[in-house]
């Protein structure tokens, strides 16, 4: 059974850098799924912020790439996060998922992670 | 412009049906979708995959009582004999080359 688990820091300083990790159990992140990343501010609805197949190649929301990049460790099973220039509108939970890529949707959701922008 | 559009809100009773719309944006009647369910204070949960043509496939361990269908631009989840736990937020998701894009949910309360 695919679990995912998002990890990281939950205060990051305005301007700052927000990182965050997702580890994946139970399949290998070089299968044939994009990893992803999706938020959601308190109180609203979901955003896709971006992913990334185990090749290296990556798709980013045109509203934050200027900000985002997603990375892969293949020894560690684990993809990242990192959006710079964070302000309190990234606030939000933080969610990583698995998008096979045969049938495109999610179909594993990480529990999420509250990431809080705040000096 | 890929767009999928939700009603903010719906209702209905304990033991009934409903039915929840997502209506894709001009130009992108073809392109199938996905539903996925949202509890209070916890992550998604992927219901299933919905094409054009309605056919669809659930995610694992999605009871029969949840089904899927389609019309035109429109993606239709139809909730029957409704029970409490489904009291929740319920998201479209589809995707073009290099993005995806979620509907904006429709939260359903159960009355």
């Amino acid at each position: 059974q695919v679990q995912l688990q998002e990890s990281g820091p939950g205060l990051v300083k305005p301007s700052g850098t927000l990182s965050l990790t997702c580890t994946v159990s139970g399949d290998s992140i070089s299968s044939s799924n994009w990893w992803s990343w999706v938020r959601q501010p308190p109180g609203k609805g979901l955003e896709w912020i971006g992913e990334i197949y185990h090749s290296g190649s990556t798709n980013y929301n045109p509203s934050l790439k200027s900000r985002v990049t997603i990375s892969v460790d293949k020894s560690k099973n684990q993809f990242s996060l990192n959006l710079s220039s964070v302000t309190a509108a990234d606030t939000a939970v933080y969610y990583c998922g698995a998008v096979p890529a045969a049938i495109n949707a999610f179909d594993i959701w990480g529990q999420g992670t509250m990431v809080t922008v705040s000096s | 412009q890929l767009v999928l559009t939700q009603s903010p809100s719906a209702s209905a009773s304990l033991g009934a049906s409903v039915k929840l719309t997502c209506t894709l944006s001009s130009g992108h009647s073809s392109y199938a979708i996905a539903w996925h369910q949202q509890q209070p204070e916890k992550g998604p949960r992927f219901l299933m995959k919905l094409n054009s043509d309605g056919s669809h496939s659930k995610g694992d361990g999605i009871p029969d009582r949840f089904s899927g269908s389609s019309s035109g631009a429109e993606r239709y989840l139809t909730i029957s004999s409704l029970q409490s736990e489904d009291e929740a937020d319920y998201y479209c998701q589809t995707w073009g080359t290099g993005i995806r894009v979620f509907g904006g949910g429709t939260k359903l309360t159960v009355l």
